[in-house]
């Protein structure tokens, strides 16, 4: 199957800075990939949808200026939580889908983000 | 507003023991309904599903899907200890490929 890959896997930064998470598709085209933020023993919340070459879409009740997402290519989104505080901390999931690779969402193996 | 409900949020069984999850979905424009399974990282894929009645099917895990009643079962037969993990349904509301995550199963098998 496709292969997705995040980095970093786990990052620890203190309040007030910025973090970036990177998302990448290693052997397709994603024309689509998808943000998602997982707390303890819940389910994924669906954060952003972003299309390549456009501003990504964000659902209800995500801050947009918090949480920067940039696709600039067919093979890599990122997502950069600004000014990070505690309450950021979360597992962070990224997932894409592209021609070529079937209908299915591949998921990233997720960013582990500590804000102290 | 579209939704997604699993049950139940959590299971314990024995090695051998037969087990059923369910999912129940209200949405708008359905388009599939996806299966998952998550152990510490991602979301694995494990089934799509796009028509009433028609039973998938990989090794111990088999799944139904009921368009009419809206709903979903994940079967696992013969529980294994590397059966235990979080059981995700997701639905396809047509959207753009935006998939709406139900609460999740966390399955424990022991030994």
């Amino acid at each position: 199957g496709a292969v997705v890959s995040q980095h970093p896997s786990r990052v620890i930064c203190k309040s007030g800075t910025s973090v970036k998470i990177e998302c990448r598709s290693l052997d397709f085209q994603a024309t689509t990939m998808f943000w998602y933020r997982q707390f303890p023993k819940k389910s994924l919340m669906l954060m952003a949808t972003s299309n390549e070459g456009s501003k990504a879409t964000y659902e209800q009740g995500v801050e947009k200026d918090k949480f920067l997402i940039n696709h600039a290519s067919l093979t890599l989104s990122t997502l950069t939580v600004t000014s990070a505080h505690p309450e950021d901390s979360s597992f962070y999931i990224c997932s894409a889908r592209g021609e070529g690779v079937g209908y299915e969402q591949y998921f990233g193996p997720g960013t582990r983000l500590t804000v102290t | 507003e579209d939704k997604v409900v699993q049950s139940p949020l959590s299971l314990v069984v024995h090695e051998g023991d037969t087990v059923t999850l369910n999912c129940s979905y209200e949405v708008t424009n359905f388009r599939s309904l996806l299966w998952y399974k998550q152990e510490k990282k991602a979301p694995t894929f494990l089934f799509m599903l796009t028509s009433s009645g028609i039973e998938k099917k990989s090794g111990r895990l088999s799944s139904i899907l009921d368009k009419k009643e809206l709903f979903s079962i994940l079967n696992i037969t013969a529980t294994q200890t590397g059966d235990s993990a979080i059981y995700l349904c997701a639905v396809d509301n047509n959207q753009g490929g935006k998939l709406i995550f139900g609460q999740g199963t966390e399955l424990s098998v022991k030994p």
